[in-house]
């Protein structure tokens, strides 16, 4: 069964650190999207993709994150610096687009900042 | 804008119980509304879905009906068993192509055996 891959799984790093974060959608789906999910929240979207456009980045704080899907196939999530306040849960998704509302989701990459 | 609203939890139920859990929204127009599940250790998945007004989504035993009236989409389930153990989100789409789904905080569900 096709699956969105996430890495990595964990990731600990000190705060004015730099990370990154990857993803690789199911096959043939062209919207892919990044949420934020903290704990005993519901995920909140960051950046959402259509193909290699950015359709949303409205709730993308730019002044530290940035997202990018060159080719649209794969992507990555940039924080720079990162902030004790972006611990959270990090969950990539992607779907067919249209109308049927179903995303599939990764695992999720969840961040540690100390 | 856009928002969901669901119950707070943890909810804790013995199996076999009957289960409710309540989801209102506010949302300009007419929006698709989803139910996920998040079970231990794995990724969102969408559970079930209903895309207009009296429409009833069902999965796994589990229902809701978009009930447009009182802007609300509660989740039942007539008999809960341990493995129904989870986070359930509610979420709604607008009506557009490209609108963003938008995720309740989330209702955790813990069945005793």
């Amino acid at each position: 069964e096709a699956e969105v891959a996430q890495s990595p799984r964990y990731k600990i790093t000190e705060k004015s650190q730099a990370v990154a974060f990857w993803c690789d959608p199911i096959s043939g789906h062209a919207t892919l999207y990044w949420y934020r999910q903290i704990l005993g929240q519901g995920p909140e979207l960051l950046v959402q993709f259509q193909d290699e456009s950015v359709v949303d980045d409205s709730q993308l704080p730019k002044d530290r994150f940035s997202a990018e899907r060159l080719k649209g196939v794969d992507s990555t999530l940039k924080i720079q610096p990162a902030e004790l306040g972006d611990s959270a849960m990090y969950l990539c998704a992607s779907s067919l687009g249209g109308d049927t509302g179903e995303l599939f989701f990764g695992e999720g990459s969840r961040l540690t900042v100390l | 804008g856009d928002s969901v609203t669901q119950m707070e939890g943890p909810v804790t139920l013995s199996e076999e119980a009957f289960l409710t859990i309540n989801c209102t929204y506010t949302a300009t127009g007419y929006p698709s509304l989803f139910w996920y599940v998040q079970y231990p250790g794995e990724g969102l998945q969408l559970l079930l879905k209903a895309t207009k007004a009296d429409d009833k989504g069902s999965n796994k035993g589990f229902e809701a009906t978009y009930r447009k009236e009182t802007t609300s989409f509660h989740l039942e389930k007539g008999s809960v068993q341990v493995s129904d153990s989870a986070v359930y989100f509610c979420a709604l789409s607008g009506m557009n192509r490209d609108d963003k789904i938008i995720f309740g905080k989330g209702t955790r569900l813990h069945i005793l055996p």
